[in-house]
């Protein structure tokens, strides 16, 4: 199986400010990567795609990038409604797994 | 508008049998491969299964091989998942999400809650 290990677990971070998760997968998964944003009670949310590519209707403060085993997930100026949990998903191979999760709270 | 509803969760005992339902509907059902996922009380998300669009791949997490059954039926744009010998480990909210390469994990449920007394 692989592994999907995301950093951090928790961060701290104010209104505007620039947040960086990573994931790291224990093989390479190509770009076969989705990152959501979970909130309390409600079901997960895509926010990145193949590792880079952003839905419809995702504000563009969020961004991807990485392949192969070591991806990136950017949100260039936090707004309030972006405090949630975070988790990355591969899906190259099964079985699907996902990271722990990175709880981003305020700070 | 693409929607996903699951059904069928509630309250058992350990030993006895659920059946999961999610009824899709604003796609073309029978094109997408579907997975049910889960998450324990304040816990990670956890898949469970997989299946193909025509039911010819059905693919489990090891913690529930053998004890549950993934399966559709696309005249009626239906997903289920049977759960049988039901542990308190599997308790949890249980998702329905669309597989869809490349955009995998495009549509999820509401979910609906198991909750198995030991």
């Amino acid at each position: 199986d692989i592994q999907m290990t995301q950093s951090p677990s928790s961060v701290s971070a104010s209104v505007g400010d620039r947040v960086t998760i990573t994931c790291r997968a224990s093989q390479d998964i190509s770009s076969y990567l989705t990152w959501f944003q979970q909130k309390p009670g409600k079901a997960p949310k895509s926010l990145i795609y193949a590792a880079s590519n952003l839905p419809s209707g995702v504000p563009s403060r969020f961004s991807g990038s990485g392949s192969g085993t070591d991806f990136t997930l950017n949100i260039s100026s936090l707004q309030p409604e972006d405090f949630a949990t975070y988790y990355c998903q591969q899906y190259n191979s099964y079985p699907i797994t996902f990271g722990q999760g990175t709880r981003l709270e305020i700070k | 508008e693409v929607q996903l509803v699951e059904s069928g969760g509630g309250l058992v005992k350990a030993g006895e049998s659920l059946r999961l339902s999610c009824a899709a509907s604003g796609f073309t059902f029978n094109s997408h491969a579907m997975n049910w996922i889960r998450q324990a009380p304040g816990k990670g998300l956890e898949w469970v299964s997989y299946i193909s669009s025509g039911s010819s791949y059905r693919y489990y997490a090891d913690s529930v091989k053998g004890r549950f059954t993934i399966s559709r039926d696309n005249a009626k744009s239906s997903l289920y998942l049977q759960m049988d010998s039901l542990r308190a480990e599997d308790t949890a909210v249980y998702y329905c999400a669309r597989a869809t390469y490349p955009h995998y994990g495009d549509y999820w449920g509401q979910g609906t809650l198991v909750t198995v007394s030991s």
